[in-house]
């Protein structure tokens, strides 16, 4: 498998609901992430994981919870969004972990509407 | 943090003519720079990538620069064809940070 996935490919959600991404890789990379994407705009780092820890928090309010179970999967718990969360989320993952630089391989993606 | 800069915002080619996109970044300590292809709807994709211990690098049709004194680095993509038409991020990491230019818009023209 060389893909990274992501469940679901799209999500609805109210203000006051708790929902979880998904993302998924079978590669054996050490180091996984959570971008952000609006419309038109380049992707935002959210977070870095590196050997299932959590190694960067680009100041991420908390109603975005990262959580990474194992080294194949990522999840991004979601509680209490805004409408202006409303993004296409993407995950991500590079074979080597926290300070080696090397190639970032994107899943397709989530696309979040907060209503 | 980094910061990196990406010009055209859009470019508008005909199909077999060259398009060149520019970026420029201001960490020193960025050592890796990707270049991805967006389509509608679509995943971020590598096309090229080249590291700071190198000045250039060729795949086919596409073409790579770096001046790392003048923090420049360059995409040539020659012989455009239609299927080229996406939004282009150049990008730069230091570790595990990756930062994105704006993007460029790019329509090859038939």
């Amino acid at each position: 498998d060389t893909e990274v996935t992501q469940t679901p490919k799209h999500l609805v959600m109210g203000m006051t609901n708790k929902k979880s991404l998904k993302c998924e890789q079978h590669m054996g990379h050490r180091a996984m992430y959570w971008y952000k994407q609006k419309a038109k705009k380049p992707p935002e780092l959210m977070f870095v994981y590196s050997y299932e820890k959590l190694s960067i928090n680009e100041s991420v309010p908390s109603r975005f919870s990262p959580e990474c179970p194992n080294s194949s999967l990522l999840n991004l718990h979601l509680h209490a969004l805004q409408p202006e969360d409303s993004a296409l989320y993407l995950c991500a993952s590079s074979q080597l972990g926290t300070g080696n630089t090397d190639t970032q391989y994107f899943g397709p993606g989530t696309r979040l509407t907060v209503l | 943090g980094e910061n990196v800069e990406q010009h055209p915002s859009t470019l508008s080619v005909q199909e077999g003519d060259s398009a060149v996109i520019k970026c420029t970044y201001s960490d020193s300590a960025s050592n890796y720079f990707p270049w991805y292809k967006q389509e509608l709807g679509k995943r971020p994709q590598l096309i090229i990538d080249i590291r700071s211990n190198v000045g250039e690098k060729k795949d086919q049709r596409i073409a790579v620069t770096l001046n790392k004194t003048a923090k420049h680095f360059s995409l040539h993509i020659t012989e455009t064809q239609p299927e080229d038409s996406a939004v282009y991020f150049c990008a730069a990491a230091a570790g595990n940070k990756l930062t994105f230019g704006g993007g460029t818009r790019v329509l090859v023209k038939p």
